[in-house]
């Protein structure tokens, strides 16, 4: 059974632009979170979809957004990426609105 | 101050010692309890879950909550060189939603 997948794996980007990250989540999953990690903050909340609904936001700026399809892929944006945006950004899957989230690789941005 | 505590360590051990890791947290309402492991350039990979207090066992690994404390730990039995990774704690007030809160993640280290 395959695992979440996220692509790009490794990107980078400079100060300004935008970027858009996808999520596959497991075969039957519909619930999507997205997380983001650095060496200083650990790992944060940064929103949760379930059935193409956002259910749950973190406390980051309106330059994040995300979105999840009906066929539960997700995807995030981050437009006007600032140096501190550089972090791993994590999705990860369950198959309902209860029980064990399952993560994937992550996407390694690198903002220049 | 972080709602989840999570000593950064690192920690090193020689093979085969025992390894506590441990968790404090300051939410009354956290009733899931998780620890993933993490290995470097990976997503963190769920290695419990446990809800409201007691203890839990799979194969080598054994978590313990005491709510009372608003403590948690995870054991590892005869460590081997395959479990140096960062371990990190993760909990939630209920099961219906995608949001957990991160400790900071242990590094360990397992010396043959």
């Amino acid at each position: 059974k395959a695992g979440v997948t996220q692509t790009p794996r490794y990107l980078i980007k400079t100060r300004g632009q935008q970027v858009t990250l996808s999520c596959s989540p497991i075969s039957g999953h519909r619930s999507v979170s997205w997380y983001q990690q650095t060496p200083g903050q650990g790992l944060q909340f940064l929103f949760e979809y379930f059935s193409e609904t956002q259910r749950n936001k973190g406390n980051f700026p309106g330059r994040f957004s995300g979105r999840q399809f009906s066929n539960s892929r997700s995807e995030m944006n981050v437009s006007t990426l600032e140096l501190g945006d550089s972090a791993l950004y994590l999705c990860a899957s369950r198959r309902g609105p209860t029980g064990e989230l399952f993560f994937g690789e992550g996407s390694r941005l690198t903002v220049l | 101050q972080k709602e989840v505590e999570q000593d950064p360590g690192p920690l090193s051990v020689p093979e085969g010692a025992i390894v506590s890791l441990n968790c404090t947290y300051s939410n009354s309402a956290f009733q899931y309890f998780m620890w993933y492991r993490q290995y470097s350039r990976k997503g963190p990979e769920l290695l419990m879950y446990t809800y409201s207090s007691g203890n839990k066992e799979d194969g080598r690994f054994t978590a313990q909550v005491d709510k009372s404390s608003k403590y948690i730990s995870l054991f590892i039995r005869d460590s081997q060189p395959s479990d140096s990774a960062t371990y990190l704690c993760a909990m939630r007030p209920t099961s219906n939603t995608g949001k957990l809160i991160f400790g900071q993640g242990t590094t360990l280290q397992v010396k043959p």
